[in-house]
This record gives structure tokens, sequence and C-alpha cells, in this order.
């Protein structure tokens, strides 16, 4: 039961390079968020699939973009990466919406040069 | 909409010595309140929430967190810290569906 795996665990791009950050959960949960880190402003919600087929902005979604493939997978993609989007990118899943607990992934950090 | 405000960016403490993490949030009239721990190059975990009913509410690894309505309050408290609880601290309320997190506490214990 690895719970939720996302994948690169490190990348750097030039600044207008595109990349897709993926997630994947073995829980079985309907619902799944991607997150942004940066140092002194907490976690901030960049979009969510609450269930199978639905995605919603969160607080940050300017310049991402998001596909929920089925309901183990969530992807988040950079169009055209910018420096203000280096940072750490973390995935999770929850059973149900946010009374639930959620599970996140390990993170990803990015760096746009 | 809701947000929380966490009042200290680090607090360092002596092993075995009590720490107390300070956590105010927005009022409103239902509030969903969460704590959660961040070890170093890791990803979140889900310490404690208070949904409803008893404002002490127990959590895992020796945690604790107390609502208080009148001063619009959720601090988190640990008796005695190990040095295995040095680690980033997020309290968080659910808005809108939603979990907002506040800035986060790095809790540093020293031997």
């Amino acid at each position: 039961n690895a719970g939720v795996t996302q994948t690169p665990k490190f990348q750097v791009l030039k600044t207008g390079q595109s990349m897709t950050l993926q997630c994947a959960q073995d829980m079985n949960h309907n619902s799944m968020y991607w997150y942004r880190q940066d140092p002194g402003m907490g976690l901030r919600l960049i979009y969510y699939s609450a269930s199978e087929g639905t995605t919603d902005k969160g607080e940050v979604p300017n310049g991402y973009n998001v596909s929920r493939l089925n309901k183990r997978e969530f992807s988040l993609r950079l169009e055209s990466a910018a420096p203000s989007q280096t940072s750490v990118y973390f995935c999770a899943s929850s059973e149900g919406g946010t009374l639930y607990e959620q599970y996140f992934g390990p993170g990803t950090r990015l760096t746009v040069t | 909409a809701q947000s929380v405000t966490q009042l200290d960016s680090q607090v360092p403490v002596f092993e075995e010595a009590p720490v107390e993490l300070r956590c105010n949030y927005s009022s409103s009239v239902s509030v969903y309140l969460f704590w959660y721990v961040q070890y170093p190059n890791q990803g979140l975990q889900l310490l404690l929430k208070y949904l409803s009913g008893s404002t002490l509410v127990k959590g895992i690894n020796g945690f604790e967190a107390e609502f208080n309505k009148s001063q619009t309050s959720f601090h988190l408290r640990k008796p005695s810290v190990h040095i295995s609880d040095t680690a980033e601290y997020f309290c968080a309320v659910r808005t809108g569906g939603k979990l907002i997190f506040g800035q986060g506490t790095e809790l540093s214990v020293k031997p």
C-alpha cells in the first residue's frame, strides 16, 4: 500500500518550458488536491477534484491546469513555467471532502530559472 | 471566508519541556479546525481535528488541542516534547469546502 505517490521528486525548468506533475493514490479515495508550499506562506490550494470527473479552482490556479485521469490519478500541468512557480508541490487525497483526513504525497521540488 | 493565523513562526524548546503552538481563527458560525505536522522532507500528516463535541481534542504522539470559541483559538499543546517532535506544524480551517492553512510554526527541540 504505497499511499500517495508523486513523480518526479525534483525538476528544474527554464522559463517558458512546460511539464506535468503526476500523482496517484491507491486508497480508493474520492477527492484529490494539489497544493504549493512556499516559505512563510503555508500551503495554498491550486486545484482540487471532489470526485472522478470533476475539478475546481483553489486559491492560486493561475498558470496551472489539472486532469483527473481516473479515480487514482490527478495530474498538474504547467503550460509555460515562470520563476514565480518555483515551489514545492504536494498532492493529497481524502476519502470524502475536507472534513476527512488528507493524505499527502512526498512532494515535488520544482525550480524555474 | 475563514482564515487562520499562527502567532509564532519559530518555537525553540528543550527536550522534556512543555510546548504550546498558538493558532487563532477568524470567527464564523461553524468551525472545523485541524493541526497537521510536516517532518523534514516529507508531506503533511494529520495530528488532530475538531469538528464538534468536546473542546479538548486528543491527537497522535501525545498532542492535544483546545477549541476556545470565546477567544477564537485552537492552540496545540504537548506536556513533554521529544527530539523527534522537531517539525513544522500547520493549523488549518475548513472554509467553502476547502482547507486554508496557516503559515506554519517550526518547532525545534534541543537536547
